[in-house]
């Protein structure tokens, strides 16, 4: 069975600063690995995706995510927060399986102070 | 907004009662998934169709819930005699065979008094 551990649960950050976010996972085989954001009273949303290729994904809004296959890791970065990325980010796992069911991680809240 | 619709999006109910939800998923996606989300924990995963097929359903809590897709497009999540660990987000999201990425739905929130 997979699963997803997410190791923080609330972050709180000024404006400006660096952020990075943990992910980790539990799979033997080949991974499809995804953030999903929540902002405040919306419905989730892909941030973005690894499939394979290039460990290193760019998402939407300044977001990235590097994928370390030795360390069963997904971690999300961005250099540089604004008060606007204030939301609930989700990793989570497809193992590769037929059906494209996800796992998700518990989630990290993240709150951006202006 | 992803083009899934959820409806209740909030239902309040009496322990013991059934309740029915509805999603409408993206016209072309012939997949259909439905997760629940508790307080202070990521969606997990309950049952999902493609097309009207229901392929995996293992993971639904317990013979209390059921889903369909009668016709490969809407489809409902009931659970009967509902309990106070019900509570929960019910979360809906579609997408096709052979890309990896779901849409989700604004969710259901399900309060059982």
């Amino acid at each position: 069975a997979q699963s997803v551990s997410q190791h923080n649960h609330h972050v709180i950050l000024s404006e400006a600063a660096s952020l990075e976010l943990g992910c980790n996972y539990s799979y033997g085989g080949t991974v499809n690995l995804f953030w999903y954001v929540q902002y405040p009273g919306q419905h989730l949303q892909l941030l973005l995706k690894y499939f394979s290729g290039d460990p290193l994904v760019k998402g939407i809004k300044g977001f990235e995510a590097e994928f370390i296959k030795s360390k069963f890791s997904f971690n999300l970065r961005k250099p540089s927060v604004q008060w606007s990325d204030t939301a609930e980010y989700f990793c989570a796992v497809n193992g590769n399986n037929a059906g494209n069911m996800l796992t998700f991680g518990g989630g990290t809240r993240l709150m951006v102070k202006p | 907004d992803t083009g899934v619709s959820q409806n209740p999006r909030h239902k309040i109910t009496k322990r013991g009662q059934n309740v029915t939800f509805r999603c409408d998923p993206i016209s072309e996606h012939n997949r259909l998934y439905w997760y629940r989300q508790t307080l202070g924990q990521g969606p997990e995963f309950l049952t999902y169709f493609q097309n009207e097929a229901q392929l995996e359903k293992s993971r639904l809590l317990s013979d209390r819930f059921s889903a369909e897709r009668p016709k490969g497009s809407f489809s409902t999540l009931e659970i009967q005699r509902t309990e106070q660990g019900d509570s929960a987000m019910y979360l809906c999201a579609c997408g096709t065979s052979g890309l990896w990425e779901q849409f989700f739905g604004p969710g259901t929130r399900l309060t059982v008094l």
